[in-house]
């Protein structure tokens, strides 16, 4: 069982669709990342959270420690949102070194 | 302030040849992290490595892989003897600091090694 999970693997949608990707883990963490990844691209942070929940634009990112979770929501999703979103953790012993879910492929049809 | 800086954006060798791939963090941060992510799989860590010592390498395979950042100039992964099996993305992240303060990590672009 890999220390990071993210469901679901493949999601599509339509323009305008409120998205939800979750990302489950197994270790105690110091922080969480959600990452973005456009094919043939760079990786982008989008959020780092350890607590509560953040909000950037149209993307909402929440964590529950006791529950090891959390969650990347997407209001008013675009085709330009088309991209992998990726989880990864800070464990509490590695400092900034990064473990990582296997993504979700996100794809927004206009 | 530029960011995590990468190169090449893309590399090919052929079968036995050697591959560098460069890294320069951005300006003031001195933790480097290198990760691979193979075709149609996640990233994997690979090396940790602060200015001239490399923190864990718990994630680099152990032979022809080896990474250094020396105390001028950027960070380097070198393969030798490259094999199709190491055609991957290669990403560099930096961060300013270890522990739980300060450690948001910046990503480069990533070098896509191509070995035919």
């Amino acid at each position: 069982k890999n220390e990071v999970e993210q469901s679901p693997q493949n999601l599509t949608a339509q323009e305008g669709e409120f998205i939800t990707i979750n990302c489950s883990y197994s270790v105690g963490i110091s922080a969480l990342h959600w990452l973005q990844q456009h094919p043939g691209g760079g990786i982008v942070s989008l959020f780092m959270l350890s607590s509560g929940k953040k909000k950037h634009g149209r993307l909402i990112a929440t964590i529950n420690i006791q529950e090891k979770h959390s969650s990347l929501h997407i209001t008013a999703s675009h085709p330009r949102d088309s991209a992998v979103y990726i989880c990864a953790v800070q464990a509490e012993t590695s400092g900034s070194r990064l473990t990582f879910g296997e993504g979700t492929q996100l794809t927004v049809n206009p | 302030n530029a960011g995590v800086m990468q190169n090449p954006r893309h590399l090919v060798r052929r079968r036995g040849q050697e591959a560098r791939l460069r890294c320069s963090p951005m300006k003031g941060h001195s933790h480097v992290y290198w990760y691979r992510q193979l075709p149609e799989e996640g990233l994997k860590f690979m090396v940790y490595l602060q200015k001239e010592n490399i923190i864990d390498e718990s994630g680099m395979p152990k032979e022809r892989f080896s990474a250094e950042f020396p105390k001028e100039g950027p960070s380097i992964l070198r393969i030798q003897q490259v094999v199709r099996g190491d055609s991957a993305a290669y990403f560099c992240a930096s961060s300013f600091s270890w522990g739980t303060v300060n450690t948001e990590a910046f990503f480069g672009q990533g070098t896509r090694l191509t070995v035919v």
